[in-house]
């Protein structure tokens, strides 16, 4: 079965701290991708990743970066947290031919007090 | 972006009753795929459609790609508390690498 782990269910920032959230899968997936779900505006597209060091924005870039140094990692970079950021943020990845199918992590709640 | 619908948003039913939703597009979609998500978890894949017309069924849910590929519909019968959670719909269009994902459909169902 293909895995995809988060490095946090659960965290708690303050508001201008920089704040790291890692994604780690094991299936060898070409694609990885980062959304954030808020409760009535569903699952929002912030960065995608094709390929190791390769990144193209989503629908809601703004206020976030990635990084992708290895094949299995992707990493979502909060810059300055702020307190609309407060969110789930769940990552998933897909493999090349797998017809769009994405595998997703057990999410991060985050919150920027 | 394209705008992917999900109705109805919540649906609260008692065990044993039938219930559908629905996804529709203006737009026709390279595949459809159905996640259900449980709170506190992420979306779990339940199935993929890629054909207009194809159905599947998954034990007791009947999914429906529509003919011409812009509409989706889930139907699950004999409706069980287990089945509780939220059901989204996300379509690829094109050969875009990123889903496109409906808003969910909230399902509640009571002993």
């Amino acid at each position: 079965d293909v895995k995809v782990t988060q490095s946090s269910r659960y965290l708690v920032k303050r508001t201008g701290e920089k704040v790291f959230l890692e994604c780690v899968q094991d299936m060898d997936h070409e694609n990885m991708f980062w959304y954030r779900q808020d409760p009535g505006l569903g699952l929002r597209l912030i960065y995608f990743s094709y390929d190791v060091k390769m990144k193209e924005k989503g629908d809601i870039p703004e206020g976030y970066s990635v990084s992708r140094e290895k094949k299995e990692r992707f990493s979502l970079i909060l810059e300055s947290a702020s307190t609309n950021q407060t969110s789930m943020y769940l990552c998933a990845s897909r493999g090349q031919g797998s017809k769009y199918e994405q595998f997703f992590g057990p999410g991060t709640r985050l919150t920027v007090l | 972006t394209q705008l992917l619908e999900q109705s109805p948003q919540f649906l609260s039913i008692q065990e044993g009753e039938n219930l559908t939703v629905y996804c529709n597009s203006s737009s026709v979609f390279s595949s459809l795929q159905w996640y259900r998500q449980e709170p506190g978890e992420g979306p779990v894949l339940l199935v993929t459609v890629v054909t207009g017309g194809e159905v599947k069924k998954l034990k007791r849910l009947t999914f429906q790609f529509g003919d011409a590929r812009k509409d989706s519909s889930l139907h699950i019968t004999a409706a069980q508390p287990g089945d509780t959670g939220l059901y989204l719909c996300a379509g690829a269009y094109g050969s875009g690498y990123a889903l496109n994902f409906g808003k969910g459909t909230s399902l509640l169902v009571t002993p």
